[in-house]
């Protein structure tokens, strides 16, 4: 089973808009990472959240982790065309192995 | 920058053929790993590397094999292909000295027939 799971699956909204996805984990973490992925090809690192922060930014990325209720979110600011992606959550379940939620398919309309 | 290279972009292989995918990384990571993405499943992590000559396997490595001869190259092995492997194949490695990000090749989208 998928350590994180994200929510929505699928988001639609028009450039300019913020777009907000949520992850929800099972077990205990050191900390949270997003990734994005274009159509068809390899994920990239967005940021990494520890266990031990509440908030972090990055550009037009905002973060937060909840370790109370084992979640976390990611809000784009301003959304572009180009932030048309699938974005997922991933934690390091257990030693060796970073597992991912299923995504948030992103669709951003200019 | 960190570069994770894919042999192939694009495979389409028969059933019970013996298939390579091949995977380079040029910054010394220790760590690579291969996942394979299908729709509704997420990525699922089939195995994974430490070291050279080290494997463990991950969620789902029946099926696969792997190779690490040499640190900066790690291959995924089907023995006999089976439809059912049709996925994307993605490789990734780590950054070396317990950080936690992976660096994604592009992909291999296989088909099998």
């Amino acid at each position: 089973s998928q350590q994180g799971e994200e929510d929505p699956q699928a988001l639609s909204i028009q450039e300019g808009e913020n777009a907000t996805m949520n992850c929800s984990y099972k077990t205990s973490i050191n900390n949270l990472q997003w990734y994005r992925q274009n159509s068809g090809r390899g994920l990239v690192h967005l940021i990494l959240i520890r266990s031990n922060e509440r908030e972090k930014h990055s550009g037009r990325l905002r973060v937060t982790l909840d370790t109370s209720k084992k979640s976390s979110s990611l809000l784009i600011t301003a959304s572009r065309a180009a932030d048309t992606a699938s974005y997922f959550c991933a934690t390091w379940a257990s030693y060796g192995k970073l597992t991912f939620g299923q995504g948030t398919i992103l669709t951003v309309h200019p | 920058d960190v570069k994770v290279t894919q042999s192939s972009r694009y495979l389409v292989k028969r059933t019970g053929e013996k298939v390579f995918l091949e995977c380079v990384q040029d910054m010394d990571h220790e760590n690579m790993f291969w996942y394979r993405q299908d729709p509704g499943l997420g990525l699922r992590l089939i195995y994974f590397s430490y070291d050279v000559k080290m494997k463990e396997k991950g969620d789902i490595p029946e099926g696969y094999s792997v190779s690490r001869e040499k640190k900066e190259r790690f291959s995924l092995i089907l023995e006999s292909a089976s439809t059912n492997q049709t996925s994307m194949y993605l490789c990734a490695s780590r950054e070396t000295g317990g950080r936690e990000k992976l660096f994604f090749g592009s992909g291999t989208q296989l088909s099998v027939l």
